[in-house]
């Protein structure tokens, strides 16, 4: 158990409505993603941090942002969702080194913007 | 850029087969990392076994073994004695070593084991 708690795990909105994802983590992992997950594509990485206030963009970063502020969160914010950001969203952690950890995933939020 | 192709969408196996889920990749790099996770309904991702490409072994964990061609750039997940709960969505997954980690993911195999 890598000790990740995900928020909400589902979650239905309106187009052009902000939403906030957060991902917990209880192990003081540097290292914290947040994946989408779509049929078709298998995870395509969003964002990533590598510690407090260090962020960089992934794959597919436009119309999201994140913030870290401590350690232990992770925030993904859509500020104004759109039905193409539909999907499951993952978020992870790297345990181990630079060269060697792997990642370990949280359960998974739902959102679904209507 | 680093690319996985994971060509079979679905398969189907029955209980106690073995069954081999295929995955190429495109890297230029030397050092690198490679893995397969697992997706049951549940929807959890669940890491199956890795592999480092400095490593000429194929790594196992118990049903699980892989079959890495480096040269070829292929990296398939063999099953054995299948069972119904393995039955799930699997992801190869690829790392550059030394990078940020995150990983470059194929598109997945539905697996179905079929009593």
């Amino acid at each position: 158990d890598a000790g990740i708690t995900q928020s909400p795990r589902h979650k239905v909105t309106e187009t052009g409505t902000p939403v906030t994802l957060r991902c917990h983590q209880t192990e003081n992992h540097r290292y914290m993603y947040w994946y989408r997950q779509d049929p078709g594509h298998g995870l395509r990485l969003i964002h990533y941090s590598y510690g407090v206030k260090d962020t960089d963009k992934g794959e597919v970063s436009d119309g999201y942002s994140v913030s870290r502020s401590k350690t232990e969160d992770f925030l993904l914010t859509l500020e104004s969702a759109t039905s193409s950001q539909t999907s499951v969203y993952f978020c992870a952690i790297r345990e181990g080194g630079m060269n060697t950890g792997e990642l370990f995933f949280g359960e998974g939020s739902r959102l679904t913007v209507l | 850029a680093q690319t996985v192709t994971q060509s079979q969408p679905e398969m189907s196996v029955q209980e106690a087969e073995t069954v081999t889920l295929s995955c190429t990749y495109d890297t230029s790099e030397s050092n690198y990392y490679l893995f397969w996770y697992k997706q049951p309904p549940s929807r959890q991702m669940i890491l199956v076994i890795r592999q480092e490409a400095y490593k000429q072994q194929n790594a196992t964990e118990n049903r699980f073994s892989v079959n890495f061609q480096k040269a070829a750039k292929s990296f398939s997940l063999k099953i054995s004695d299948s069972q119904l709960g393995d039955t799930a969505m699997y992801f190869c997954a690829f790392r550059n070593g030394g990078s940020q980690g995150n990983l470059i993911f194929g598109k997945g195999t539905k697996l179905s084991v079929k009593p």
